[in-house]
């Protein structure tokens, strides 16, 4: 079982249609990422979590640490959002790599289509 | 500000040969990190350099190393390439415990 899972993965949805991307970890963490991944390969970071919930314009990102679980939300989906949405934790205690921030596990992507 | 510039974008190799990508990080980052991404293993993470050093290392052989320059610029290297070896290389940057800054991707294809 992989130690970062993602749900669902593969989200298709109309434009308007509010968004849900689930990701649950088995580890102890210190930080969850939300990472976006278009076509082309190149990712941006959208938000960096260690508790409770942050907004930034349409996406709305939640933890709860105690059930080990985090959603991504997106409200007003457009087509422009279509994109592979990834789901990474930076580990706690023996395996956290000492203060390497850098060492990350990946969940294996939520391929998101949004039409118009 | 600029971002994280990976250099080249793409490369052809032979098997056997050896390469090496660059990994120039924002301004003021210290920090640098590589991953690799394939379609079975998805992202991986390789390893990350601070201050020149090596922090953390992942599950590759060593075939796989890098290093760090004193203006931050990192650079890894790949020596007797195989076909699986065939992805794309993403490398990160930040200034500490900070969110990562990713770069647009090196893809490798070895043939």
């Amino acid at each position: 079982k992989n130690e970062v899972e993602q749900s669902p993965q593969n989200l298709t949805a109309q434009e308007g249609e509010f968004i849900t991307i689930n990701c649950s970890y088995s580890v102890g963490i210190s930080a969850l990422h939300w990472l976006q991944q278009h076509p082309g390969g190149g990712i941006v970071s959208l938000f960096m979590l260690s508790s409770g919930k942050k907004k930034h314009g349409r996406l709305i990102a939640t933890i709860n640490i105690q059930e080990k679980h985090s959603s991504l939300h997106i409200t007003a989906s457009h087509p422009r959002d279509s994109a592979v949405y990834i789901c990474a934790v930076k580990q706690y205690g023996p395996n956290a790599g000492g203060t390497s921030y850098g060492k990350l596990t990946f969940g294996q992507g939520t391929i998101l289509t949004v039409h118009p | 500000k600029a971002g994280v510039t990976q250099t080249p974008r793409y490369l052809i190799k032979t098997r056997g040969q050896q390469v090496t990508l660059s990994c120039s990080p924002i301004s003021g980052h210290r920090s640098v990190s590589w991953y690799q991404q394939t379609p079975g293993q998805g992202l991986q993470f390789l390893f990350e350099y601070f201050s020149e050093t090596q922090r953390n290392k992942g599950n590759f052989p060593g075939r796989f190393s890098g290093r760090q320059f004193s203006n931050s610029r990192s650079e890894m290297n790949v020596s007797t390439l195989e076909l699986g070896d065939s992805a794309l290389y993403l490398c990160a940057s930040r200034r500490w415990s900070t969110e990562a800054f990713f770069g647009q991707g090196t893809r490798l294809t070895v043939v």
